[in-house]
């Protein structure tokens, strides 16, 4: 299967700042890529969608002006907190698939931590 | 809304069968049934998926109801990395690329 990786795997920052986290497939050229986000013993909630050059849908009661999302070529994807809040801390997942295949592809996850 | 319930949890010993079961009663004619994995601390992992056949790959086993209203994924000989939360899931088409919507899913444990 493909390769997702994510970065950074963990991070932990100050109430105020802003965190970017990368999401690439690294075997083809994913033209959609999903963000979901995982609280402690939950399911996984879907994000964003966002398709290569065109801008993020987001899911209802997800603020597009605090988690931006750029897709700006097949391979790279990135989703960046803005002016994080301890509320935010939370496991944030991305998912690659290409037309012409049934598989959404999952990267490691990355834990941030709002202090 | 999740499309699907499953049991919140279950319990397998190691080298016997796991079942899990999916109920999907208002699935539509054009949606696929999927199942995903999730190992702790982990992004999840795709397991396999049917329309209405059975199918089988070289990690499980899925088996459709003729009415297609419920599944059961089969783990033919459980391991101990196989406890994960699996996650059944209905999405339309089998090459597109719509959202997967995750449900509460069922916490396998294998036990020694």
């Amino acid at each position: 299967g493909a390769v997702v990786s994510q970065h950074p795997s963990r991070v932990i920052c100050k109430s105020g700042t802003s965190v970017k986290i990368e999401c690439r497939s690294l075997d083809f050229q994913a033209t959609t890529m999903f963000w979901y986000r995982q609280f402690p013993k939950q399911s996984l909630m879907l994000m964003a969608t966002s398709n290569e050059g065109s801008k993020a849908t987001y899911e209802q009661g997800v603020e597009k002006d605090k988690f931006l999302i750029n897709h700006a070529s097949l391979t790279l994807s990135t989703l960046t907190v803005t002016s994080a809040h301890p509320e935010d801390s939370s496991f944030y997942i991305c998912s690659v698939q290409t037309s012409g295949r049934y598989e959404q592809y999952f990267g490691p996850g990355t834990r941030l931590t709002v202090t | 809304d999740a499309k699907t319930t499953q049991p919140p949890s279950m319990d397998c010993a190691e080298g016997r069968a796991a079942n899990l079961p999916c109920n999907h009663s208002t699935i539509s004619g054009n949606e696929y049934v999927y199942w995903y994995r999730q190992i702790h601390s982990q992004g999840p992992q795709y397991i396999i998926h049917g329309l209405k056949n059975n199918e089988t790959n070289e990690m499980a086993s899925l088996i459709i109801t003729e009415d297609r209203k419920s599944s059961t994924l089969i783990l033919p000989h459980a391991t101990l990395r196989d406890t994960a939360v699996y996650y059944c899931i209905v999405r339309p088409g089998s090459y597109n690329t719509d959202k997967l919507i995750f449900g509460t899913g069922t916490r396998l444990q294998v036990f020694p």
